[in-house]
C-alpha cells in the first residue's frame, strides 16, 4: 500500500513569504502529526489532527498552522517566513487516536528560507 | 511531562560487532516507548515499540530492545552489525491518552559501521 506522501519534497522561499506543505496519510489512517526537524533542535512536535480536529499543539508561534480535511489529508502553513524556519518538515500518520500505535513517516519537505 | 535522553550522539562499531544504543526516559505515568531509524534524506521508520506487554521487544532488521522500569531505560541492541545499519536512530516516548498523537523524541544517535 502507498506510504505517507509529502509534497513538495524541496522548497525555497524568501523571508516574509508564506508556504503551504501537504501530507497524504496512509489510507485508513486518521491521525496526522507534523514535526519540524533541525540540526540544532532535533525533532519538535508541531501539531496533531484526528478526524479534522486539532487535538494537540506544540510550542510554536501562531505563524504555524494546520488543518485536516475529511479525507484525512493534511496541510500545514507557515506565514511570514523567517530564516530560522528552514528545516525538514515531517508528516506522520497513525492508524488510531491512541498513543501506542507509533507513526509512519513521510520523507519530508525540505524548506529553505533565504 | 515526558522526556527522553539518548546517551551518545555518535556510536561506531565494526561490522559483525554488537550494537548498543542507549535510551533513558522520564515519565510520570507508564509510557509507550519507540525506536525509529532515519536514513539520509528520508523520514523516520519505526523499528519497534513497547506498549506494556512483553518487556523484551523484537523489531525489524534484527533489532530488539528491553524495557527496564527500575532503570527507566529502553536500550536498543543488535547482536551483529551490518553495513546497512549505518543511520541515525531515535528513541521516543508517548504518554497514553492525554498526549495522544504526540511523541517526544531524543536527540538521536548516529551509528557508524566500519568494515
Amino acid at each position: 500500500k502507498a506510504g505517507v506522501t509529502q509534497t513538495p519534497r524541496y522548497l525555497i522561499k524568501t523571508r516574509g513569504q508564506q508556504v503551504t506543505l501537504s501530507c497524504s496519510p496512509i489510507s485508513g489512517h486518521r491521525s496526522v502529526s507534523w514535526y519540524q526537524q533541525t540540526p540544532g533542535q532535533g525533532l519538535q512536535f508541531l501539531f496533531e489532527y484526528f478526524s479534522e480536529t486539532q487535538r494537540n499543539k506544540g510550542n510554536f508561534p501562531g505563524r504555524f498552522s494546520g488543518r485536516q480535511f475529511s479525507n484525512s489529508r493534511s496541510e500545514m502553513n507557515v506565514s511570514t517566513l523567517e530564516l530560522g524556519d528552514s528545516a525538514l518538515y515531517l508528516c506522520a500518520s497513525s492508524l488510531a487516536a491512541l498513543a501506542n500505535y507509533g507513526y509512519t513517516f513521510g520523507s519530508g519537505t525540505r524548506l529553505t528560507v533565504v | 511531562a515526558q522526556s527522553v535522553t539518548q546517551l551518545g550522539s555518535h556510536v561506531s562499531v565494526s561490522e559483525g560487532a554488537l550494537v548498543l544504543l542507549r535510551c533513558n526516559y522520564s515519565s510520570s505515568v507508564p509510557p509507550y516507548l519507540f525506536w525509529y531509524v532515519q536514513y539520509p534524506n528520508q523520514g523516520l521508520q519505526l523499528l519497534l515499540k513497547y506498549t506494556s506487554a512483553a518487556t523484551l521487544v523484537k523489531g525489524i532488521n534484527g533489532f530488539e530492545a528491553e524495557f527496564k522500569k527500575s532503570e527507566t531505560s529502553f536500550h536498543l541492541t543488535k547482536p551483529s552489525a551490518h553495513m546497512s545499519d549505518a543511520a541515525e536512530y531515535f528513541c521516543a516516548v508517548s504518554v497514553p491518552v492525554t498526549n495522544a498523537g504526540k511523541s517526544t523524541f531524543g536527540d538521536g544517535t548516529t551509528l557508524t559501521v566500519k568494515p
